[in-house]
């Protein structure tokens, strides 16, 4: 089946505007996480769904961000009058959830704020 | 509160001499430790698990619960081996999130 999609690839933004970032996570996965990567840096945590729960939202790194799942399926990340230090890759990773499970990762989306 | 530590940001070594990638980890309970691996202009991908005790690319991780690490280690270094890799710990528990590490970057000098 297919992996994990994230929808642009590629996304260049004026500051002050509002960006959405897709993910489709693998079909029948639970658990979906949004990371984001600066150049040459290495992963940051943002927001974790797993199922019907609460997400765990201690890695926004702002009010500017916020992130939504519906369905238990599809999920945006939104953000909110972009700054250019919000430039960065922005990856997805779906999960079957529970015990020690693989995540699968999406190959990203670049966001360039000029 | 679960931590994983990648104490190096930038490991580069030469072409046939040996690797080993440091990773601590802060949890009390019992752990599955993994170790991701991004290629470049590659997706973020598994490398491998603890639990599964295997090599993967000449790579191989033990876990030490006394001194709470899972170093990655390889005898001779490829040039292919150049990339990102990160330490990962996900907890024995229903509701568990996968905690990775901030990555090192691994460059293999010919």
């Amino acid at each position: 089946g297919a992996g994990v999609s994230q929808s642009p690839s590629n996304k260049v933004t004026e500051k002050g505007k509002d960006v959405e970032l897709r993910c489709d996570p693998i079909s029948g996965h639970t658990a979906l996480y949004w990371y984001r990567q600066s150049l040459g840096q290495g992963l940051e945590f943002l927001i974790y769904f797993q199922g019907n729960s609460a997400p765990d939202k201690s890695g926004l790194p702002s009010d500017r961000f916020s992130a939504e799942r519906t369905g238990g399926s599809v999920s945006t990340l939104t953000i909110q009058r972009t700054q250019q230090e919000d430039s960065a890759v922005y990856l997805c990773a779906s999960s079957r959830g529970g015990a020690g499970t693989e995540a699968f990762f999406g190959q990203g989306t670049r966001l360039t704020v000029v | 509160a679960q931590r994983v530590t990648q104490p190096e940001k930038l490991l580069s070594v030469f072409k046939g001499a040996p690797v080993e990638l440091k990773c601590n980890y802060s949890y009390s309970g019992s752990p599955e430790l993994f170790w991701y691996v991004q290629y470049s202009r590659q997706r973020l991908q598994l490398l491998l698990r603890h639990i599964s005790r295997e090599s993967i690319k000449g790579f191989t991780a033990d876990l030490n619960k006394g001194e709470t690490s899972f170093h990655l280690k390889k005898p001779f270094a490829q040039e292919e081996d150049s990339a990102m890799y990160y330490c990962a710990l996900s907890l024995y528990s229903s509701a568990s999130k996968i905690i990775f590490g901030s990555g090192t970057r691994l460059s293999i000098r010919p």
